[in-house]
């Protein structure tokens, strides 16, 4: 089945504790990013991925790093989380760069403390 | 930061009415698309717009890019209890390559 799949869906941690959340599809595509969805501001885009070893900050980078090192993976870091990056997170993908149709994961609900 | 105005944010309609929403934004946007998120899950897409003036269907779906390119509509006809959800906007800058959201309008439908 193609999907894009994420872990974990849950997670709650501690200022400062370093974080991966990581974000798998199968379904070859080129086109990578992740999402936070906070209530009343709908999704905005934290980094995106072209291809692999290409990476570019979205919208709302700050205090989140990524990598691309293969085509289906594509993580997402928080070296120092902090109680503002309480929200949930969405990995999404798409065949191309320039096909914005873009499938996402089920999300994950990070709470930090 | 935000540069899509969805309106409204949300709505509360009986089950057979017609539902109506809509982005717009002062920048020129290449692509608009539709997503539709139900609860617990990721968004999923509803309908891509590619040309301005496009309009384009999917079932009791209808969606339309503006002539400006600034702006796009969403509308649903015949509300059923499954239609209800988030929905958002989305597009993709003219010179740009990262995709923004709207905030998303919440769709209530009372049986």
């Amino acid at each position: 089945e193609a999907q894009v799949t994420q872990n974990p869906r849950y997670l709650i941690t501690v200022t400062g504790k370093k974080l991966t959340v990581t974000c798998s599809q199968n379904m070859n595509h080129e086109y990578m990013s992740w999402y936070r969805q906070d209530p009343g501001l709908g999704l905005r885009q934290i980094y995106y991925s072209m291809n692999v070893e290409v990476t570019d900050k979205g919208d709302v980078p700050e205090g989140y790093k990524v990598s691309r090192k293969e085509k289906r993976n594509f993580p997402l870091i928080l070296e120092s989380p902090s109680p503002n990056q309480t929200s949930l997170y969405f990995c999404a993908s798409s065949l191309f760069p320039s096909s914005y149709e873009q499938y996402f994961g089920p999300g994950t609900r990070l709470t930090v403390t | 930061g935000q540069q899509l105005n969805q309106s409204p944010q949300s709505m509360f309609i009986q089950e057979g009415e017609d539902v109506s929403m809509n982005c717009t934004s002062s920048s020129i946007f290449n692509t608009w698309l539709w997503y539709k998120q139900d609860p617990g899950e990721g968004p999923v897409l509803l309908i891509a717009l590619y040309k301005a003036g496009e309009l384009t269907s999917n079932g009791r779906l209808t969606a339309q890019f503006g002539i400006t390119r600034k702006d796009s509509f969403l509308n649903i006809s015949a509300s059923i209890p499954s239609d209800v959800g988030i929905y958002f906007c989305a597009g993709q800058l003219e010179g740009a390559n990262d995709m923004r959201f709207g905030a998303g309008t919440r769709l209530t439908v009372k049986p």
